[in-house]
């Protein structure tokens, strides 16, 4: 069975840096051609991809929050980190993580999202 | 950025109804389009893959179409459980995008 849960910080002060961590089960991060996605959606909003890692460690960011973020993996752990670096309340979201769905860059595990506040 | 744009944003059935949402992408993606569908306080679904391939579980009352830059995703006959928010992404190009999302509602 296929899961994925995130867990990190509910509330950071604006400048802050974020890190939520990805962990993930069913599957190995090693496996070729997948890979995980972090995506967001503001409150009401629609959804934002963030960034991806695949099983050889190459990433790809999104370019608007590229200078801001930056993923990683621990397979041996089975986890997959984000980091965000000053944070401000438009960055108020809640925050997914995802499996790509092998061979197609689409998402078919999601995890259950967590909500992050950013407010001082 | 391919940026994608849903349309109507929102959409108002009724059960039996026959709903078509349309995805248009800013450049060509030939078929590389996903749609999801999402709940109140839960993660998206993936429903349709490359444009028209329908994902395992999913009803075949969805269905998907389009190539290129404009895209359909149709509901044969709404069932109460498909009023939610469905988003497009393009996969064709990083960054990957969702468009901003169609809510169905109950009309």
């Amino acid at each position: 069975q296929v899961t994925l849960k995130e867990s990190g910080p509910v509330l950071v002060k604006p400048t802050e840096t974020l890190t939520l961590t990805c962990t993930v089960s069913g599957f190995s991060l090693s496996n070729a051609r997948m890979g995980v996605s972090w995506i967001r959606q503001p409150p009401g909003k629609a959804l934002e991809w963030l960034a991806h890692i695949f099983s050889n460690d190459e990433k790809s960011y999104s370019t608007s929050l590229k200078r801001r973020l930056t993923i990683s993996k621990d397979t041996s752990k089975s986890q997959v980190v984000l980091t965000m670096t000053n944070m401000d309340p438009v960055d108020t979201a809640t925050y997914y993580c995802a499996r790509r769905r092998f061979g197609e860059s689409t998402f078919d595990y999601w995890g259950q999202g967590t909500l992050v506040t950013v407010s001082s | 950025d391919i940026q994608m744009t849903q349309s109507p944003s929102t959409l108002s059935a009724s059960v039996g109804d026959r709903v078509t949402i349309t995805c248009r992408a800013s450049q060509s993606i030939s078929g590389w389009l996903a749609w999801y569908q999402q709940k109140p306080g839960k993660a998206p679904k993936l429903l349709i893959y490359k444009a028209s391939s329908l994902e395992s579980g999913v009803p075949s009352r969805f269905s998907g179409s389009g190539s290129g830059t404009e895209f359909t995703l149709t509901i044969s006959s709404l069932q109460p459980d498909d009023f939610a928010t469905y988003y497009c992404q393009q996969y064709n190009t990083y960054p990957w995008t969702f468009g901003q999302g169609t809510k169905v509602e109950i009309k």
